[in-house]
């Protein structure tokens, strides 16, 4: 068990819906990162948030968008689904915001667009 | 850009096998370098780590040695189990401050019988 919370597990939706990821960092940390798993695309970074402040951006999509709570806690908001949108959703969480600190990572969120 | 090259799977070895499993890796100056490793149906867990040039990563009878001179961290076990039939990814972290995300290579299949 990493520390890392994700909600829900499971995510099914039709085309052009709204649904909204959720991620607990671990205990300490401050980072939030998230990455999208596909079987065409690999593992792909999508957005680093640190101290709910946005940090880093990847290759996130115009509909996707997300954001840090003073919790800590961030949300992944993916809006306009396509069925390409497909994949797991996974955060991680790390205690610093620069490079070469350590990751952890949650279990995922498998979202099926149909 | 800084990317990871991973060897193509999957890897099919016997209980007790030697395991090398190649990656190697284009960045500019002193990326983190990482092993994460996948099970079914689960998040990534770290498997390994080293920050800097000759340091050896290891865990779990894993190990990876940081080589600039060929800019490689190839993972090695000298005696594999079932239980470590998994997806392995190997990814770094740049060593600029602004971007922190990991950049994964595609993953390595081991799949191991007994």
């Amino acid at each position: 068990d990493s520390g890392v919370t994700q909600t829900p597990k499971h995510l099914i939706t039709a085309t052009g819906q709204r649904v909204t990821l959720r991620c607990s960092p671990r205990s300490g940390d401050l980072s939030v990162y998230w990455y999208q798993q596909s079987l065409d695309q690999g593992l792909q970074f999508l957005i680093q948030y640190y101290n709910g402040e946005e940090r880093a951006k990847g290759n996130i999509l115009e509909r996707f968008s997300a954001q840090q709570f003073p919790d800590l806690h961030s949300e992944l908001n993916l809006s306009s689904l396509e069925l390409g949108d497909s994949a797991l959703y996974f955060c991680a969480s790390s205690v610093g915001g620069g490079g070469g600190y350590e990751q952890y990572f949650g279990p995922g969120t498998r979202l099926t667009v149909t | 850009g800084d990317s990871v090259t991973q060897m193509e799977g999957p890897v099919t070895l016997s209980e007790e096998a030697f395991l090398t499993i190649n990656c190697t890796y284009t960045a500019t100056g002193y990326p983190s370098l990482f092993w994460y490793v996948q099970y079914p149906g689960e998040g990534l867990q770290l498997l390994l780590k080293a920050t800097k040039a000759d340091d050896k990563g290891s865990n779990k009878g894993f190990e990876a040695t940081y080589r600039k001179e060929t800019t490689s961290f190839h993972l090695e076990k000298g005696s594999v189990q079932v239980s470590d039939s998994a997806v392995y990814f190997c990814a770094l972290s740049p060593q600029n401050q602004a971007g922190t995300a990991l950049i994964f290579g595609k993953g390595t299949t081991l799949s191991v019988s007994s």
